[in-house]
């Protein structure tokens, strides 16, 4: 059975720091894109990041480049999301999600399998 | 930069109803289209891929249609366990969800 399950939310002041993590089971981790996608209270789905199989290759959404990090240890079975200079709109539960990535040669690769979420809430 | 556009953000319907939910893109997506549902508290799940792959375990009622910019998930007769909200979401250059159908009691 696929599970992911995430941990390290929290309350974290406007300005600090927070690293969420993934840990996986179930399924080859090393072999799926990974995402970490977000929702804010009482509003949609955000995607947020994305990263690569052998972590070669990351993407994120223009709202967080420069202060978000994803990555990986495949050997841990494990994704993370390192988050610095929070603000109060990064406020959200945030979801590890398997998959998330199109290749023209591929097709694409939906978010098959999610997390239960972490809520992470940026306040003073 | 690509916008998805879904219609209705909410409507109400009763258990039997045909309930339709469309998702326009504001450029062409090909069939690179999927769709979720969300109960309160809970995760996402995947119904929808390929703009109308029908996911492993999900009921036939639910289907979906479409390609380019116009898409549509179709529930041919809504039942108690399908109120919740419905988001689409495209995969042209990074993933990017729609805003959200809620479906209601009527």
């Amino acid at each position: 059975e696929v599970q992911l399950v995430e941990s390290g939310g929290g309350l974290v002041q406007p300005g600090g720091s927070l690293r969420l993590s993934c840990a996986a089971s179930g399924f080859t981790f090393s072999s799926y894109w990974m995402s970490w996608v977000r929702q804010a209270p009482g509003k949609g789905l955000e995607w947020v990041a994305n990263i690569k199989q052998d972590g070669s290759e990351k993407y994120y959404v223009d709202s967080v480049k420069g202060r978000f990090t994803i990555s990986r240890d495949n050997a841990k079975n494990s994704l993370y999301l390192q988050m610095n200079s929070l603000r109060a709109e990064d406020t959200a539960v945030y979801y590890c999600a398997r998959g998330g990535h199109y290749d023209i040669l591929t097709g694409t690769d939906p978010f098959d399998y999610w997390g239960q979420g972490t809520l992470v809430t940026v306040s003073s | 930069a690509i916008q998805l556009t879904q219609s209705p953000s909410s409507l109400s319907a009763s258990v039997g109803d045909r309930v339709t939910i469309t998702c326009r893109a504001s450029q062409g997506i090909s069939s690179a289209l999927a769709w979720y549902q969300q109960k309160p508290g809970k995760a996402p799940k995947l119904l929808i891929y390929d703009a109308s792959s029908l996911e492993s375990g999900v009921p036939s009622r639910f289907s979906g249609s479409g390609s380019g910019t116009d898409f549509t998930l179709t529930i041919s007769s809504l039942q108690p366990e399908d109120f919740a909200t419905y988001y689409c979401q495209q995969f042209n250059s990074y993933p990017l969800f729609g805003g959200g159908t809620k479906v209601e009691i009527k």
